[in-house]
């Protein structure tokens, strides 16, 4: 069974910071690796997608990478803003035909001080 | 192009009732998908319907249930409400064998409490 943890929980850093979020899986046979980001009780906004065959992503001020065999990815925001405090989840589909859902983990809570 | 929609944003009801939930996938998309989020836990997966079947569920009790229409768009059914059913419900929609380039799109959500 797939599991997916993200560390840490919650981070606070201020204004203009480098800031990395990471995500680990427990089976490296993923489909893909999406990045989301939610605000507080709303729904999810896609943010990044990186199939099994990349190794990264970008957009923007955001980067994402993929190391399937060791199971990582992590989400790199580039001079972090105030809005861009959100919940940050990360989510994997598995290769298996019949279980095309997506695998999330539990968030990193971001808070981006003035 | 419009998003993935969901009706209602927010329903109350009371324990032991029933709650409906609807959700429009984007143009074009086959497959929807229905999560739940409750307060303090993460997303856990409930539904995938595709092309009119329900294709996979998580590990939910028999009165979740839903369907897909001809249109593609779903419903998800939540019989004899408890407490702890109270959540975000989170729809998604997806191309099934196209999705490499597009992954999974979700909607803004229906909060349900139930009372």
């Amino acid at each position: 069974k797939q599991e997916v943890t993200q560390i840490p929980a919650a981070l606070s850093v201020p204004e203009g910071e480098n800031l990395v979020l990471n995500c680990s899986f427990t089976d490296s046979a993923i489909y893909n690796l999406q990045w989301f980001r939610q605000d507080p009780g709303k729904g999810l906004t896609s943010l990044l997608l990186i199939q099994s065959s990349q190794r990264e992503q970008t957009s923007g001020r955001l980067n994402a990478s993929l190391d399937k065999s060791s199971g990582r990815s992590t989400l790199y925001i580039a001079a972090s803003q105030p809005g861009d405090s959100a919940t940050y989840l990360c989510a994997v589909r598995i290769s298996s035909g019949s279980a095309r859902q997506l695998t999330f983990g539990s968030g990193t809570q971001l808070t981006v001080l003035p | 192009e419009a998003g993935v929609t969901q009706s209602p944003t927010h329903l109350i009801k009371t324990r032991g009732q029933q709650a409906t939930l609807r959700c429009s996938p984007i143009s074009g998309h086959t497959s929807v998908y229905w999560y739940q989020q409750a307060l303090g836990l993460g997303l856990q997966f409930l539904l995938w319907y595709d092309e009119g079947e329900e294709r996979n569920r998580g590990n939910f009790p028999p009165r979740f249930s839903g369907r897909q229409f001809p249109n593609y768009s779903s419903e998800l059914n939540v019989n004899a409400l408890e407490l702890e059913d109270s959540a975000l419900y989170l729809c998604a929609s997806s191309l099934v064998y196209g999705d490499r380039g597009n992954g999974y799109t979700f909607g803004s959500g229906t909060r349900l409490t139930v009372v």
